[in-house]
């Protein structure tokens, strides 16, 4: 069975610029989560969908981020005006039911730079 | 609010020998998991091993092992007869009842040399 996948790999984008991030979970996930790995630190908490629902986006750092999972498999993490400091890699992971229980499974992340 | 701290910014250990590394972690909460993770410099973040915080005895995968102290709020892991594939950075997470999301440490590098 495949894994998470992320795409695309690499983004490099000019300051203002808006980016769409792409996570495939793996098959029959219903938890999704967005992490931010800023350069050296651990990943931070951005976002938990829950099937197609966002169920906890307490990680979102302001208004120009804002993520999707309309179909409760695919999610798309958009970024609106991009500053320099949001500059980091950001990693997508998938559980089977979304308890604290569950092993979450890391996509390869994507690595965007603000130019 | 959950804390974990990696207090170790970088280890190294020769080939075949034993390392520790160091976690300390703080909630409030009674039901929690803690999580060894392995990031390559692939990027991708494998799971070690997990520890259930009412499980006393310690979780062990392998050649990787965990030092869970619960009164002392510590999740050390062991890795014996290190390999050079060992090599990669490690961090340490918890999740509560009370939040899906992972909390993570700063991370630990781990150098594995011949």
């Amino acid at each position: 069975g495949a894994g998470v996948s992320q795409t695309p790999s690499n983004k490099v984008t000019e300051k203002g610029k808006y980016v769409e991030l792409r996570c495939d979970p793996i098959s029959g996930h219903t938890a999704l989560y967005w992490y931010r790995q800023s350069l050296g630190q651990g990943p931070e908490f951005l976002i938990y969908f829950q099937g197609t629902g966002a169920a906890d986006d307490s990680g979102l750092p302001n208004d120009r981020f804002f993520a999707v999972r309309p179909e409760g498999s695919v999610s798309t993490l958009k970024i609106q005006r991009t500053e320099r400091g949001d500059s980091a890699v950001y990693l997508c992971a998938s559980s089977s039911t979304g308890l604290y229980t569950d092993t979450q499974y890391f996509g390869p992340g994507t690595r965007l730079t603000v130019l | 609010a959950q804390t974990v701290t990696q207090s170790q910014p970088e280890m190294s250990v020769q080939e075949a020998e034993t390392v520790t590394l160091s976690c300390t972690y703080d909630t409030s909460e009674n039901n929690y998991y803690l999580f060894w993770y392995k990031q390559p410099p692939s990027r991708q973040m494998i799971l070690v091993i997990r520890q259930e915080a009412y499980k006393q005895q310690n979780a062990t995968e392998n050649r990787f092992s965990v030092n869970f102290q619960k009164a002392a709020k510590s999740f050390s892991l062991k890795i014996s007869d290190s390999q050079l594939g060992d090599t990669a950075m490690y961090f340490c997470a918890s999740a509560t009842q009370y939040g899906n999301k992972l909390v993570f440490g700063a991370g630990t590098i781990l150098r594995v040399k011949s």
